[in-house]
């Protein structure tokens, strides 16, 4: 099946910083969805980008479909941020996402 | 446009016993998903829905899972004789009825943490 590596697995950054994400997959895909997983556990939309950019107050997010990989920006870090990035995708004709292993962001007050 | 929920969200029960979660997607979503997530990992599909009819089983669905949704609307997880490598978080997720082609964006609910003991 289809693999997802998201890198970095840890970011621990100052409060205002920013931040990049990557994830990277190794076959092409009908969507690319990103997630932000809160501390109950609770999966939030971000983007759904199965190519080019979007953007979304201070996040934003680019896929290259032809290149297989996606990158998520955080501007301005805030506490609020903190939590588990996940990146997940649907290769052409499946209906399972499969998620990437997370980036834990920590942002320090 | 109320989200996906879940009920329960937390269960603690003991190994053996049978524990029943139900999902009730974003209405009129046609397509409606089982994922399950343990400590440290992204989430993994199980099954999913389309309408009533399950279309697609993971083989980490052993036959103790079983899953329904007998209108086309909510959907019930059943597991039956729980072992302790059940313990995990169970997520739903439900996405519109769309065109060939179309946008297939999957919207999650807050999920059932289940701890067997």
């Amino acid at each position: 099946g289809i693999q997802v590596e998201q890198s970095p697995p840890d970011l621990i950054l100052q409060e205002g910083a920013n931040s990049t994400l990557r994830c990277n997959f190794s076959d092409s895909v009908n969507n690319l969805q990103w997630f932000h997983q809160n501390p109950w556990g609770q999966l939030i939309n971000l983007f759904y980008i199965p190519s080019g950019t979007k953007q979304n107050g201070r996040l934003s997010a680019t896929t290259v479909a032809t290149e297989r990989y996606s990158l998520l920006y955080i501007s301005s870090s805030q506490t609020t941020d903190s939590g588990v990035y996940f990146c997940a995708v649907l290769p052409f004709g499946n209906e399972k996402l499969t998620f990437g292993t997370g980036t834990r962001l920590t942002i320090i007050p | 446009d109320t989200g996906v929920s879940q009920d329960p969200r937390h269960k603690i029960t003991k190994r053996g016993q049978n524990v029943t979660f139900r999902c009730d997607p974003i209405s009129e979503h046609n397509r409606l998903y089982w994922y399950r997530q343990t400590l440290g990992q992204g989430p993994e599909f199980l099954t999913y829905f389309q309408n009533e009819a399950q279309l697609e089983k993971s083989r980490l669905l052993s036959d103790r899972f079983s899953a329904e949704r007998p209108k086309g609307s909510f959907s019930t997880l059943e597991i039956q004789r729980t072992e302790q490598g059940d313990s995990a978080m169970y997520l739903c997720a439900s996405s519109p009825r769309r065109l060939a082609g179309g946008r297939n964006e999957q919207f999650f609910g807050p999920g059932t943490r289940l701890t067997v003991l």
